[in-house]
């Protein structure tokens, strides 16, 4: 079965210093690969999303990156994080059409 | 691109009534509805889909209807329970995953 590990839980990191947030995905091919921002009390925002090793597209311009280094693993990074970039972030997989979310971040900037 | 509405934003109900939440989408190329429950601190958790050769589906107290003509489907929970208490999102997408748009979610709140 199909699963996705994505860590940490929870992090709190302070003004400037940098971000490195990792997926993997485990039981399946070549999935689309999605990393999502929640801010408290609202929607779903997608912020990237991978159809294969390297192939990145970003839906909002902001103070972020992603990579794909491997088929099954995405990772979300920052050089120096702002306090906007506070909220809960979400790695998800498909095989379309079908999409599943691993359990989230945590992220407070201080 | 693809528009996901969704009402009510929050909707509280006692235990055992039934809550009903409704999503509209604006691209008639979607194809797939899926529902995600979000509880507290965690990631949505897909419950239930729908997809466009089929007009309703239903897994135990859980159900979706879709019209594909006037483009809205909908949620179904009977004999709500409190844990039933969520968030819930309506997504809409094609076959092809890359035009998956979620609505803005709705507060469920099962009174006991």
């Amino acid at each position: 079965s199909q699963t996705i590990h994505q860590w940490p839980a929870t992090l709190v990191q302070p003004v400037g210093s940098p971000l490195s947030l990792e997926c993997t995905v485990e039981g399946t091919s070549n999935p689309n690969l999605y990393w999502y921002r929640q801010a408290a009390g609202r929607g779903l925002q997608l912020l990237f999303y991978s159809v294969g090793i390297g192939q990145i597209s970003s839906e909002v311009p902001q103070n972020l990156s992603a990579s794909r280094p491997q088929d099954r693993q995405f990772i979300l990074s920052s050089k120096k994080l702002l306090l906007s970039d506070s909220g809960f972030y979400l790695c998800a997989w498909s095989v379309p059409p079908e999409a599943f979310f691993g359990q989230g971040t945590r992220l407070t900037v201080v | 691109g693809e528009n996901v509405e969704q009402h009510p934003s929050t909707l509280s109900v006692q235990e055992g009534d039934s809550a009903v939440i409704k999503c509209t989408y604006s691209d008639s190329a979607s194809n797939y509805f899926p529902w995600y429950k979000q509880e507290l601190g965690k990631g949505p958790q897909l419950i239930i889909d729908i997809r466009s050769n089929v007009g309703e589906k239903k897994d135990q107290r859980i159900a979706v209807t879709l019209n594909k003509t006037a483009k809205h489907f909908s949620l179904h929970i009977t004999e709500t329970q409190p844990e039933d208490s969520a968030v819930y999102f309506c997504a809409a997408a094609d076959n092809y995953g890359q035009n998956f748009v979620f609505g803005p979610g709705t507060r469920l709140s099962v009174l006991p």
